[in-house]
């Protein structure tokens, strides 16, 4: 079956501008996290959905980010004021519920801030 | 103290040997653990998953744990040049937050 998909695959936008990022998860995963990945780095939490909960925002690093999910389908990461250390590939994975079990990522969008 | 800490290499292993990476993590109620490899410019694709204490083996690969030890490793036997990546060990918490190492970058040489 499909995979998570993730669009655009890059992005390169200049300092100041807002960018939208978009993830489809798998079909029937009720859970779906974002990561962000710095060059050469790890990846770094940064918010998580379950089905019609509330999200884990604790991750997300400053107002400037938000996301959102509609119910166990889309969901889009926004970035306002974009910054040169928002550069970062940007993965969303998904998984099937509640208890941990394993993550499916998508390919990332690179997002490249000038 | 980070969440899991990996060493980040580089890990150099000839073709054939096995290769041994290592993690500990420091959330003494973690239950589940993963293991992860990202090749370069690519997405993380999961290698195996323990619950256990032991070992847990599939194919090549086997991954160890030891929960009094907060530690989870991963062999890598008869490693192949194909092998050659970045491993990921993943923690969850109970919350399902999960926390990432930040890899072990492994080079097989032929």
């Amino acid at each position: 079956g499909a995979g998570v998909s993730q669009s655009p695959s890059n992005k390169v936008t200049e300092k100041g501008k807002d960018v939208e990022l978009r993830c489809d998860p798998i079909s029937g995963h009720t859970a779906l996290y974002w990561y962000r990945q710095r060059l050469g780095q790890g990846l770094e939490f940064l918010i998580y959905f379950q089905g019609n909960s509330a999200p884990d925002k604790s991750g997300l690093p400053s107002d400037r980010f938000s996301a959102e999910r509609t119910g166990e389908s889309v969901s889009t990461l926004t970035i306002q004021r974009t910054q040169q250390e928002d550069s970062a590939v940007y993965l969303c994975a998904s998984s099937r519920g509640r208890v941990p079990e394993t993550q499916y990522f998508g390919p990332g969008t690179r997002l490249l801030v000038l | 103290q980070k969440e899991v800490e990996q060493n980040s290499g580089p890990l150099s292993v000839p073709e054939g040997a096995i290769a041994s990476l290592n993690c500990t993590y420091s959330d003494r109620v973690s239950q589940s653990f993963f293991w992860y490899r990202q090749y370069s410019g690519k997405s993380p694709e999961l290698i195996m998953s323990i619950y256990s204490n032991g070992d847990k083996e599939d194919g090549r690969f086997t991954a160890q744990l030891n929960k009094a030890s907060q530690y989870v490793s991963l062999l890598i036997r008869d490693s192949q040049p194909s092998d050659s990546a970045t491993y990921l060990c993943a923690v969850p918490n109970t919350g399902n937050q999960f926390y990432f190492g930040t890899g072990t970058s492994l080079t097989v040489i032929p």
